[in-house]
């Protein structure tokens, strides 16, 4: 399989824990991004990297949250001490850099915390 | 299945008929446009895309229209069919920036 992999698909945690996220993106796409989404809504920006670098980060994203993509290929996004209002899905997409735009998603990481 | 947008805009369709669904925006300095589709349990997918010095692309059974006047942005499906059931989302970049900014969807049902 070729596309974008997330890992884990499923995570349920209790509030407080920690929880890490990992996504593969598509071979030699160099642009990689992290979108939350919940339930009615569309996905919410959260952050964006171009190769190892973090370009862009959303307001949105709390200290709690960080994302790194140290040798600008697979990329971890880790939430600390989750708060229910953590509990989306979280998704993954990349694109190459001659790209006109379009992202390619992963299947997401659908959290939960109880 | 895991179900998106409980609580989206709903737009009913018989198979066979064109279908219309639009999007609002409201930044005028977006210059580029994307129109994704969301099956249950799914990622986003890619359908069709569009630049701000354009006002119509069309693809395999999918035309984007745009109109900067009044920022608003439309995908007519032909002839729809019951695999084009799904949660429809536009999505907006702004130049100088690989930041895109997604609408809140409206669901397409496909009646038999």
């Amino acid at each position: 399989d070729t596309g974008v992999s997330q890992d884990p698909r499923h995570k349920i945690t209790k509030r407080g824990q920690n929880v890490t996220f990992r996504c593969d993106p598509i071979s030699e796409h160099n642009r990689l991004y992290w979108y939350r989404q919940t339930l009615g809504q569309g996905p919410e920006f959260l952050t964006y990297f171009q190769n190892e670098a973090q370009l862009e980060k959303s307001r949105l994203l709390s200290d709690r949250f960080s994302a790194e993509r140290p040798k600008g290929s697979f990329s971890t996004l880790e939430i600390q001490r989750t708060e229910q209002g953590d509990s989306a899905m979280y998704l993954c997409a990349s694109s190459p850099k001659t790209s006109t735009g379009e992202l390619f998603f992963g299947e997401g990481s659908r959290l939960t915390v109880l | 299945g895991e179900s998106v947008g409980l609580h989206l805009p709903t737009l009913s369709v018989q198979e066979g008929d064109n279908s219309i669904i639009n999007c609002a925006y409201s930044n005028s300095a977006s210059d580029y446009f994307i129109w994704y589709k969301q099956e249950s349990g799914k990622g986003p997918q890619f359908i069709i895309d569009i630049r701000s010095n354009m006002d119509k692309r069309q693809g395999q059974r999918v035309t984007v229209l745009l109109n900067k006047t009044v920022k608003h942005l439309s995908l007519q499906i032909a002839a729809t069919q019951p695999g084009d059931s799904a949660v429809y989302f536009c999505a907006e970049k702004s130049k100088g920036t690989y930041k895109y900014i997604f609408g809140t969807g409206t669901r397409l049902k496909v009646l038999a």
